[in-house]
């Protein structure tokens, strides 16, 4: 079975500070993605990762990086948080290896800034 | 674009009763569609998926989806509800050619003893 494991699953952060949190999958899976996830929007991409230090932005990539310098590594970065950041963040990870292969999803991050 | 609307945000259905949460999907080609579960406090666990082939595809823990081409429609279903089966369910499309997808806004089931 595949494991996606965030390392945190509720963190508190002050506003202004950098955070990081970390995603890692088990199943050598090329593809990596973040997402957020707010009541009555659903998930909304942030970024994605096809390879190795490569990235590609999502919808709301604003206020967010991110890095991936090991294949199983995906991590996404708040610059300077701020409180509308606060949301569940969901990492998730996928293959390219056949047509339509689903994302496998971590336990997410209860992020709340203040 | 690609999209996908969940028409409901909240289904209410009696145990032992069949479920219907519905989908539909807006794309340009052939959908590559995709159906969610997630529990409290969990990430999102994968049910089903339509490709290509049979318009009735059958999934994890008995749920099943139908795609209709003719109402763009991908619906999940399950014939016989479950207590357990209360959770927030989300609709998922592939965004063009790229592995990524593109989530409905989520229907929560919530299935009564």
């Amino acid at each position: 079975d595949v494991k996606v494991t965030q390392s945190s699953r509720y963190l508190v952060k002050r506003t202004g500070e950098k955070v990081f949190l970390e995603c890692v999958q088990d199943m050598d899976h090329e593809n990596m993605f973040w997402y957020r996830q707010d009541p009555g929007l659903g998930l909304r991409l942030i970024y994605f990762s096809y390879d190795v230090k490569m990235k590609e932005k999502g919808d709301i990539p604003e206020g967010y990086s991110v890095s991936r310098e090991k294949k199983e590594r995906f991590s996404l970065i708040l610059e300077s948080a701020s409180t509308n950041q606060t949301s569940m963040y969901l990492c998730a990870s996928s293959t390219r290896r056949g047509a339509g292969s689903p994302l496998h999803f971590g336990n997410g991050t209860r992020l709340t800034v203040t | 674009a690609q999209s996908v609307a969940q028409p409901e945000d909240q289904v209410n259905v009696a145990e032992g009763n069949p479920l219907t949460v519905k989908c539909t999907y807006s794309v340009s080609g052939n959908p590559y569609l995709f159906w969610y579960v997630q529990y409290p406090n969990r990430g999102l666990q994968f049910l089903l998926k339509y490709i290509t082939g049979d318009n009735l595809v059958k999934g994890s823990y008995g749920f099943e989806a139908e795609f209709n081409k003719s109402q763009t429609s991908f619906h999940l279903k399950k014939p016989s509800a479950l207590v357990s089966d209360s959770a927030l369910y989300f609709c998922a499309v592939r965004e063009g050619n790229t592995d990524k997808l593109i989530f409905g806004t989520g229907t929560r089931l919530q299935v009564f003893p």
